[in-house]
């Protein structure tokens, strides 16, 4: 079955410090790859997308993530943290349906950011 | 743009009572809308999806009774509790699609509903 993981529930990073947040999937054929933010007590709010071309993404925030088809891996990756960064982070995948192309999401992974 | 609004962002109802959650696309249509629920500390779990002008499709275990579903026009789906019970307290969120069928989804901002 189709499946999306994020190894890591929590991770703590100093501020200025590099980030990289794990996502592997389980899917047949190529994914369309998704990273999403999530503050308390909001919605989603889109980082950047992957649907095919250029393996490396720049997303916004200074967020970037890379498709590795042979790790079946996409890792959000940022240079410099800053402490607003902190919150939720969702890796999600679509998986492609008769019935309706519905996205799929990791479990999440809280980032916290020390000052 | 692609700014979806979801009303009201908190709602306290009394166990029995109905309550109706608005989701809308402020700045482009959507084909199609979906509606999630989220509990505390988890990810989100897809409740449905819906199509303009049809019905709505149930993910397993949804009950569509419970959860009714309306998707009146290309920039609004509507997504009604009934007779809520505190275990439908949760965090309600919305996210509308565009375009092709692996297009992105914007999220709404959510909606927290709490049961008493």
């Amino acid at each position: 079955a189709q499946s999306v993981t994020q190894p890591d529930i929590h991770i703590t990073v100093s501020e200025g410090a590099s980030l990289e947040l794990r996502c592997n999937y389980s899917y047949g054929a190529t994914p369309y790859l998704f990273w999403y933010v999530q503050s308390p007590g909001q919605g989603l709010q889109l980082l950047l997308k992957y649907f095919s071309g250029d393996t490396l993404v720049q997303g916004i925030k200074g967020f970037e993530a890379e498709f590795k088809r042979s790790q079946s891996s996409f890792n959000l990756r940022k240079p410099s943290v800053h402490w607003s960064d902190a919150a939720e982070y969702f890796c999600a995948v679509v998986i492609l349906t008769g019935g309706g192309n519905k996205l799929t999401f990791g479990t999440g992974t809280q980032l916290k950011v020390e000052l | 743009g692609a700014v979806v609004s979801q009303h009201p962002s908190r709602v306290i109802c009394k166990s029995g009572t109905s309550v109706k959650i608005e989701c809308r696309s402020l700045d482009f249509q959507a084909t199609t809308m979906f509606w999630y629920r989220q509990f505390p500390k988890q990810s989100l779990m897809l409740m449905a999806t819906s199509n303009e002008g049809s019905k709505a499709t149930y993910e397993q275990g949804v009950e569509k009774d419970k959860f009714l579903i309306n998707h009146a026009s290309l920039t609004l789906s509507t997504l009604t509790v009934t007779s809520a019970h505190p275990e439908d307290s949760s965090f309600y969120i919305c996210s509308a699609r565009r375009g092709a069928s692996a297009d992105t989804q914007y999220f709404g901002p959510g909606t927290r509903l709490t049961v008493l």
